[in-house]
């Protein structure tokens, strides 16, 4: 069956440490993005990425990273330099501009 | 930073009533509106993908309208079910924006039986 696969579905991390999030498509899938939401709030997009080797920061970068080096695969790391990681994180990925995104089950980070 | 906005944040509906939630947004530079049902424990899922004047879309109990010049869309539920009980996000495409998807903050809607 096609679709997104993120993991771990629950993390936990200590200060100071950082930790990378997986997110896999096997919908053949040219964009791809992630996505946080803290409690009460929206979607906030991280990055985002139109095509292998590209990517884009979206409006709450700063203290994460991303890399694309295979159209099936976004992982993201939450750096120690996120001030405030503990967080709910969902990868979407779609065909291309204005077209439907398809989501994964989400990654919930917890710093302790 | 595009601004989406959605109204109610959370709505608290009663077994057969028939309700609708706003989504607006900046009209310069629009390109298209998707709406997504968001389903405690699972992922969301796409209803509508809009992108004309005037669109008016329907699934079910549900439908949705398009209006570009003024900067809004309304999600209605005709009949709310308690399987209708999710939250609804709203999100836009804009021209000026590359290849992004900005949402809006929900509207949470229960419905009690």
């Amino acid at each position: 069956d096609g679709g997104i696969t993120q993991s771990p579905k629950y993390l936990f991390r200590k200060e100071g440490q950082n930790v990378t999030l997986s997110c896999e498509q096997n919908l053949n899938h040219d964009a791809m993005y992630w996505y946080r939401q803290d409690p009460g709030q929206g979607l906030r997009l991280i990055y985002y990425s139109q095509i292998v080797n590209d990517f884009q920061k979206g409006d709450i970068a700063e203290g994460y990273s991303v890399s694309r080096e295979k159209k099936e695969s976004f992982p993201l790391t939450v750096t120690s330099a996120q001030k405030n990681p503990t967080a709910f994180y969902l990868c979407a990925s779609s065909m291309g501009t204005a077209t439907e995104a398809f989501f994964g089950q989400g990654t919930r980070l917890t710093v302790v | 930073i595009l601004n989406v906005e959605q109204s109610p944040q959370s709505l608290h509906v009663q077994e057969g009533d028939s309700t609708n939630f706003t989504c607006s947004f900046p009209s310069s530079n629009f390109y298209a509106l998707h709406w997504y049902r968001w389903e405690t424990a699972k992922s969301p899922e796409a209803l509508f993908v809009m992108t004309l004047n005037g669109d008016e879309k329907k699934k079910g109990r549900i439908s949705a309208t398009l209006n570009t010049k003024e900067g809004y869309s309304y999600l209605y539920i005709k009949g709310s079910q308690p399987e209708d009980s999710a939250t609804y996000l709203c999100a836009s495409w804009f021209n000026n924006a590359g290849n992004m998807l900005t949402f809006g903050g929900g509207t949470r809607l229960m419905v009690k039986p």
